[in-house]
């Protein structure tokens, strides 16, 4: 069974520009979840879905930030627009179920640069 | 969700045991300890959890104190490949699966 996919996986781009990040998670996964990870400030959860539902969005940076996730296989993460402290890794990750006792499996990432 | 603490770094040899401790003094009951790792460039690996006894899959073992205050996870022959950022999370069982990453332990496996 193929893992989190992610794409692209290396995107490079100018700031104000939008940049689109593409998750396709673990078939049969109802929870996916989205973190950013940087130099100073770690891996840090973003936001989280239950169902194609959001379920908490208080890490979203601000509002230049979205994400959607229209059905059970896909969801994206928006920037717009997009600018140079935007640049790091970001990871999403499925699990089955929405519970701390659920293992979360992430995907390779998305290596962001906003020149 | 309890806190925790680790040794930012520590050394190993290729083909010993590596013992990471973690403590997590604060641990409520209905917590779980988990353990992932990042190899360098990729996304964080799931290797194990448990909540009250100690638990052994076929990447490690994991060791939590009777008052669960601490735990170890034990990579019972590291290898090269093992080099990696261990992270000890703890989660409370009910929750909605957010996990908090700290710092973690660098862990270098040297030949």
């Amino acid at each position: 069974d193929a893992g989190v996919i992610q794409s692209p996986r290396h995107e490079v781009t100018e700031m104000g520009q939008e940049v689109t990040l593409r998750c396709k998670p673990i078939s049969g996964h109802n929870s996916l979840f989205w973190y950013r990870q940087t130099m100073m400030r770690g891996l840090e959860l973003l936001i989280y879905f239950n169902n194609n539902v959001p379920i908490d969005d208080s890490g979203m940076p601000e509002d230049r930030f979205s994400a959607k996730m229209p059905n059970a296989s896909f969801s994206t993460l928006k920037i717009q627009p997009s600018e140079p402290r935007d640049s790091a890794v970001y990871f999403c990750a499925s699990s089955l179920r929405l519970a701390g006792s659920e293992t979360q499996y992430f995907g390779p990432g998305t290596r962001l640069l906003v020149l | 969700d309890a806190k925790t603490t680790q040794p930012p770094s520590m050394d190993c040899a290729e083909g010993r045991a590596a013992n990471l401790p973690c403590n997590h003094s604060t641990i409520s009951g209905n917590e779980y300890v988990y353990w992932y790792r990042q190899i360098h460039s990729q996304g964080p690996q799931y290797i194990i959890h448990g909540l009250k006894n100690n638990e052994t899959n076929e990447m490690a073992s994991l060791i939590i104190t009777e008052d669960r205050k601490s735990s170890t996870l034990i990579l019972p022959h590291a290898t090269l490949r093992d080099t990696a950022v261990y992270y000890c999370i703890v989660i409370l069982t009910d929750s909605w699966g957010k996990l908090q990453f700290g710092a973690g332990t660098q862990v270098v496996v040297t030949p």
